[in-house]
């Protein structure tokens, strides 16, 4: 299967705490796995993304942890901040290009 | 930064009638993508190709067309519009192997009604 799941659907926490979104994904050929920000109004953006040979990416304070035995990956945003607000996409890429995105996740960032 | 122009950006439709949806990219990658995002869906794969002349179905292509006609376009249509297609439209183009980021349109909301 080429699904991915993507929890929680709703995030709200504390200014100047940590947020974490989780992601599982079936198919243990997948190589590739994006984050993307969307702000309201707007595109989704990519922020970070880690490759299959990797377990542990780090962009100032965005973390992604891939877990290729259980098939779980998982973005870590420290020290929170209002324009951290947003909905959030894992994604997955499979050989053939197909990129399956999970249902995202609406982080509020409470002051 | 890449550009990815989708037009219409607004729609609405009538039940039964066609509707094409038109993207071009100006970054000369291979890959373009066809999604529709809905409350609760996230971003849902309907069409995707790999260049010129190469159409593929995605995780949801019922009731879907795309075209890929040259490498800077691709078209979405739906011959006979539904107003469960009532949705956000966003086409995208990534540069295949390797680094394969998704450039997004700035999407078409359509209505059908």
């Amino acid at each position: 299967g080429e699904q991915v799941e993507q929890l929680p659907s709703i995030l709200r926490v504390q200014e100047g705490s940590s947020a974490s979104i989780n992601c599982s994904y079936e198919d243990s050929a997948s190589n590739y796995f994006p984050w993307y920000k969307q702000e309201p109004g707007e595109n989704p953006k990519l922020i970070i993304d880690i490759r299959s040979n990797m377990e542990r990416k780090q962009i100032q304070e965005l973390i992604v942890l891939l877990d290729k035995k259980a098939k779980r990956f998982s973005l870590h945003i420290t020290d929170t901040q209002p324009g951290d607000s947003a909905m959030y996409f894992c994604a997955a890429r499979y050989g053939n290009e197909k990129i399956t995105f999970g249902a995202g996740t609406k982080l509020t960032i409470k002051p | 930064e890449a550009a990815v122009t989708q037009s219409p950006r607004n729609k609405v439709a009538v039940t039964g009638g066609k509707v094409t949806l038109s993207c071009n990219q100006t970054n000369n990658h291979n890959n373009m993508y066809w999604y529709r995002q809905d409350t609760g869906h996230g971003l849902r794969l309907i069409h995707y190709s790999y260049g010129a002349g190469s159409t593929e179905k995605g995780d949801i292509p019922d009731g879907y067309k795309a075209s890929r006609p040259s490498q800077e376009n691709f078209s979405l249509i739906l011959e006979l519009a539904t107003p469960s297609q009532t949705s956000v439209y966003f086409c995208a183009s990534g540069e295949g192997t390797g680094q394969n980021t998704l450039y997004f349109g700035a999407g078409t909301r359509l209505s059908v009604l």
